[in-house]
C-alpha cells in the first residue's frame, strides 16, 4: 500500500525549476524516500533517495522536511526531456523487497 | 553506465502459448525483479529473486508464473499458458542489495501482446 500523497500532475516552464511535493505522514524513522520517473512506457528510471538529510545528485535534489513527513524533489533546470510521470515511493521496513509505484505526478515540461 | 536489457523488446503470442521473458540484470548486482504494467494502469510487482530462489511475489504471481536464472548472466520470466489479461509492460530490476538504502536499477521492459 502506498504511504505517500502526490498531486495528479504539474506543469512547469522549461528552464525552470521544478518542484514536485510528496507527503509521506506516516513514514517511520528507519524508511527511505525514493524518487522514480517513467518516461512514456520506459522503465521506471531511479533519481535519488533518502533518509533523512537533503540529498543532491546529477539529476536532482531531494528535500526532507525535518519531522519527515514530507519531501520535495528538485529538478533545478527543467527540460521537455523531463516530462514524466515522478513517483515518490517510501520503502517500508517490513516490506523492504520491493518499491511500491502508486499513481505518482505527471510532469509536463512545457516551452 | 552499466544498465539492466531486456529481450525481446516486444513480443506477440497466442493465448495458451508459453512465452519466456528474458533479462541481463548488471553484472555485480544480487538481487532481481519483475513487475509488470497494464496499459494506463500502475506499476504491479511480482516477484523477487535471490539466491536461485524467490524471495517474495505477490498475489498476481501465480502458478502460470516462473522465474529462473539458468546461467550465469539471465534472468527469465516464463508465462506458461499466456491469457489476453497477461498483455502487459513487463520490467526486470536488479538491485546490488536488498537493505532499504538500496536503488533498483529497471530495464527498458518487453511489451507483451497476447492476442
Amino acid at each position: 500500500d502506498a504511504k505517500t500523497t502526490q498531486p495528479t500532475s504539474m506543469d512547469c516552464a522549461e528552464g525552470r525549476a521544478a518542484n514536485l511535493p510528496c507527503n509521506h505522514s506516516t513514514i517511520s524513522g528507519n524508511e527511505y524516500v525514493y524518487w522514480y520517473r517513467q518516461i512514456h512506457s520506459q522503465g521506471p528510471q531511479y533519481i535519488i533517495h533518502g533518509l533523512k538529510n537533503n540529498e543532491t545528485n546529477e539529476m536532482a535534489s531531494l528535500i526532507i522536511t525535518e519531522d519527515r513527513k514530507s519531501s520535495t524533489l528538485i529538478l533545478p533546470h527543467a527540460t521537455l526531456r523531463d516530462t514524466a510521470v515522478y513517483y515518490c515511493i517510501v520503502r517500508v521496513a517490513n516490506n523492504f523487497n520491493k518499491f511500491y509505484f502508486g499513481s505518482g505526478t505527471k510532469l509536463n515540461v512545457k516551452p | 553506465e552499466p544498465e539492466v536489457t531486456q529481450t525481446p523488446s516486444h513480443q506477440v503470442t497466442q493465448m495458451g502459448q508459453e512465452v519466456i521473458l528474458r533479462c541481463v540484470p548488471i553484472s555485480n548486482h544480487l538481487y532481481f525483479y519483475w513487475y509488470r504494467q497494464i496499459l494506463g494502469q500502475k506499476v504491479e510487482f511480482l516477484v523477487s529473486f535471490y539466491n536461485n530462489e524467490i524471495s517474495e511475489k505477490s498475489e498476481i504471481f501465480d502458478d502460470q508464473f516462473s522465474v529462473e536464472r539458468p546461467d550465469g548472466s539471465n534472468f527469465t520470466l516464463k508465462i506458461r499458458s499466456t491469457k489476453l489479461e497477461d498483455s502487459a509492460m513487463y520490467f526486470c530490476a536488479s538491485s546490488e542489495g536488498s537493505d532499504m538504502n538500496t536503488e533498483a536499477f529497471f530495464g527498458q521492459g518487453t511489451r507483451l501482446t497476447v492476442v
